[in-house]
């Protein structure tokens, strides 16, 4: 079975512009969460989305939303892009919300110019 | 979720143990301990977790004290493959999905 995936690969941008990235969730997978890793250090929570709904969000400017699609897809949408935004995006699936264990893609390496 | 720290870096020789100290002095009772390992240019893999017992699975050995304020990650014959940055984590479980990692360990094994 093909585990979380994740488009695309990597990605250039200029400050200013918006991005989106996909995440694609284990089969059977009914949540999604992102996360943003700058370079050096660990993985920080965005967001959190079960059954199609927001169910966490870290502390993350308004630039950056998601939302997840019926088919349990999710969309990560960064405006507005700065410097600073440059990192690995993350998404982990677990099969529900209040479940113990995690499974993560390999992540979009953004880089903003 | 409680705060936990981890020394920056650690080396193994292969085929040893390797012995990963977490300490998280501000658990609260109902916080899950969680391990992660990110081999580089990878997503975070998970390894195991715990509530107060000690568990085991074909990955590791997670070692809780018995006052729950820290905890080892032991990898019981560790391979070069196990070079990684190793993530303690604590949070109220069992929602994993909103996870805060720290910096973690930088495992390094050597032959």
């Amino acid at each position: 079975d093909a585990g979380v995936t994740q488009s695309p690969t990597h990605l250039i941008k200029t400050r200013g512009q918006h991005v989106t990235l996909r995440c694609s969730p284990i089969s059977g997978h009914k949540s999604v969460s992102w996360y943003q890793q700058v370079l050096g250090q660990g993985p920080q929570f965005i967001f959190q989305y079960y059954e199609k709904e927001e169910r966490g969000r870290g502390n993350f400017p308004d630039r950056f939303s998601a939302r997840q699609f019926p088919n349990y897809s999710s969309e990560l949408n960064v405006n507005a892009l700065l410097l600073g935004d440059s990192a690995l995006y993350l998404c982990a699936s677990s099969l529900v919300r209040d479940q113990e264990t995690q499974y993560f893609g390999p992540g979009t390496r953004l880089l903003v110019l | 979720d409680a705060k936990t720290t981890q020394p920056t870096s650690m080396d193994c020789a292969e085929g040893r143990a390797a012995n990963l100290p977490c300490n998280h002095s501000t658990i609260s009772g109902n916080e899950y301990v969680y391990w992660y390992r990110q081999i580089h240019s990878q997503g975070p893999q998970y390894i195991i977790h715990g509530l107060k017992n000690n568990e085991t699975n074909e990955m590791a050995s997670l070692i809780i004290t018995e006052d729950r304020k820290s905890s080892t990650l032991i990898l019981p014959h560790a391979t070069l493959r196990d070079t990684a940055v190793y993530y303690c984590i604590v949070r109220v479980g069992p929602n994993a999905g909103k996870s805060t990692f720290g910096d973690g360990t930088t495992l390094t094994v050597k032959p």
